[in-house]
This record gives structure tokens, sequence and C-alpha cells, in this order.
């Protein structure tokens, strides 16, 4: 089983609809990051977690929320979707206590793909 | 300008050959990352290091600290390595990643 999850793999939704995505993971790791991905950009950073009570906003957070309901569980909410937030989604996790070697390795969801029309 | 830049953006070669995709940096950091973003749009971390090089099968990543520079190399290019490739920074400290936009490899049969 993948050790990082997310669901849906793929939506469509109208806009103003509230849409709300997944991730889970058994990797016991504390942080988790939530980024989208857009054509002829890279990965931008929406909402990281770095443990359950801690919530940050990335580089693009508007018109995103997000919840750490536990340390393998981080959602991220679309409050009322709107067309330009159609991209591919993609949820990582990373822990930093496994020294120099893994410090900052970041490993991903499979990702999912969001389309609002 | 972006702070992490690559080159080129595609790439098209004939199985066998070597390549070379190259990554620069504008600010310090603590780690350079080499992603691998399959077709289906899986990413997994292909290397990470901070000085010298690493070897991963005919995958080889070297980075230059003084010019900012990275390059990842495939020997004996295969039909199967065709992806994206994506390179990523992280600065000290702190955890998060800053991405170049990805160069899409294509090894033709």
């Amino acid at each position: 089983d993948a050790d990082v999850t997310q669901t849906p793999r793929n939506r469509i939704t109208k806009t103003g609809k509230r849409i709300m995505l997944e991730c889970s993971q058994t990797k016991g790791h504390d942080r988790m990051y939530w980024y989208r991905q857009d054509p002829g950009l890279g990965l931008r950073l929406i909402y990281y977690s770095f443990d359950v009570k801690d919530i940050n906003k990335g580089e693009i957070s508007d018109g995103y929320s997000v919840s750490r309901q536990a340390q393998a569980k981080f959602s991220l909410s679309l409050e009322s979707a709107i067309p330009n937030q159609t991209a591919l989604y993609f949820c990582a996790t990373s822990d930093p206590t496994g020294g120099p070697s893994s410090y900052n390795e970041q490993f991903f969801g499979p990702g999912t793909r969001l389309t609002v029309l | 300008k972006n702070e992490v830049e690559q080159s080129p953006q595609n790439l098209t070669a004939q199985e066998g050959e070597f390549i070379t995709i190259n990554c620069s940096y504008s600010v310090g950091i603590s780690a350079l990352h080499w992603l691998q973003q399959h077709p289906g749009g899986g990413i997994v971390s292909l290397f990470m290091l901070s000085s010298g090089k690493k070897k991963h099968g005919r995958l080889i990543a070297t980075i230059n600290i003084q010019e900012k520079h990275s390059s990842l190399h495939i020997t004996a290019s295969h039909p199967r390595d065709s992806a994206v490739y994506i390179c990523a920074v992280s600065n000290f400290g702190n955890e998060k990643l800053t991405f170049g936009t990805g160069t899409r490899l294509t090894i033709i049969p």
C-alpha cells in the first residue's frame, strides 16, 4: 500500500462549490504539505503543518483552508471553488528526525486532479 | 526571476544517449533535490544532495555550491526514463522547498 494517499484522485466541480481534498499517510511523519501544480509553473506551496497543532500559510493560501485532524491526516478545502483553482494538487510529508541524510526529503502522494467549471 | 531555473525545458533524445539536465539557483541552500514526475503524475524523490556527487543506477547528480549549479545525468537512457525531472532547493532551518518548472524528457526507442 502507498505510504501517502490522496482522495479523490480526480474531481470535477462547479464554480462556487465547497470541495475537500484529503491526504493520509502511514509514514509516521509529523510534517505535511499541500502543493498545487499548474502547467508551466513549478509546484507551489499552499499550506504546511509541522505537527497537529501547527498550521502555516504557504505562498498561495488565498481561497484555501486546511485541517490537520491527526498526525496522519491533512485536508485541504476550497471554500468556494473558482476556475483558476483548476490544477493538480499534491500532498507531501517529511520527517526532520531522520538525520542529515533524510532531512528535507519529501514524500509525495499520487496527486488529485481538480477541474472547476 | 525564479529562484530555481532549469534547462532545457524540453528534451527529446534517442534511446542510449547520455542525458544532462541543468539546474541553477540564486539563493543559499541547505540541500538540492531532484525529483521525477511520471506521466501519470506521481512524484518521487531521486536525490537530495548538498555537495559533491551521488549515483543511483544510471542516474548521477552533481552539485557545485560555489557556482550554484547542479546537473542530473542519465547514462544509457531508456524510454522508461521519459518523465518530467524537477529540481528543488531547501534552505537552512526551513523544510519548505522551492521548485523549478521541470524538464520534460522524452526518450525515443
